[in-house]
């Protein structure tokens, strides 16, 4: 089962940033937070990911709580391109050194123009 | 250029076929994933593989196979199709030789498989 959870969905203006929040309240030290979105029928895309400082780049930001147990997707400045399941996933190990990612349902967002 | 393409885009077929999907990724990397991603949304890993080390999860049917002629592709076999092999199929792939050790995964566009 997914370690993560999100709002079903969200609803946003365009040109404005967007907080997509998750809970992880059951992380572990060493688990890694991912963040993917699938665009409408399309394969996953990669995000960004984090482990404990606050991490950019071009796509977004992610803003990591002090103990860990939530995180927050940043969109600055939202379009309709950016309309899709976001997915927020924590890196579940497998052992010997292999890691899985286990999907929850994700966050819907919706952007107005 | 495509970094993870999947072919056939769709697959209609009847019960009891076997059928493939190709997968192929010019990324360079050492390991592939797939993925099935049912009616619900939810996407499930199936099997990740480097040319080493096969890793199944314990939940998918015997009747589905990986095979890799060579570090670019990964193809999924499918024997006795069910209606409930009904989904999406996505690849994946990696760098590194453990599955997900660099953290980031390249997925293709999926193969949208009907079993009538």
């Amino acid at each position: 089962d997914a370690k993560t959870t999100q709002p079903n969905s969200m609803e946003s203006n365009e040109e404005e940033p967007v907080h997509l929040p998750c809970n992880h309240s059951t992380i572990s030290g060493t688990d890694y937070i991912h963040w993917y979105r699938q665009l409408p029928s399309q394969g996953p895309e990669y995000v960004i990911h984090g482990l404990t400082s606050n991490v950019n780049n071009r796509m977004a930001s992610l803003a990591i709580a002090e103990d860990r147990k939530s995180s927050t997707l940043i969109l600055h400045r939202a379009t309709l391109r950016d309309a899709a399941v976001y997915y927020c996933i924590l890196r579940d190990p497998l052992g010997d050194s292999n890691y899985q990612l286990i999907w929850g349902a994700g966050t819907k967002l919706i952007i107005k123009p | 250029d495509t970094a993870v393409s999947q072919t056939p885009k769709y697959l209609v077929t009847q019960m009891g076929n076997d059928k493939s999907i190709k997968c192929e990724q010019n990324l360079g990397h050492d390991t592939m994933y797939w993925y099935k991603q049912d009616s619900k949304k939810f996407l499930k890993i199936m099997f990740s593989y480097n040319n080493k080390e096969l890793i199944i999860n314990e939940t998918v049917p015997n009747r589905f196979s990986p095979k890799s002629p060579d570090k670019a592709h990964l193809n999924l076999h499918i024997n006795s199709l069910e209606l409930g092999d009904s989904a999406v199929y996505f690849c994946a792939s990696s760098p590194g030789k453990k599955a997900l050790s660099y953290n980031e995964q390249f997925f293709g566009p999926g193969t949208r498989l009907t079993v009538l």
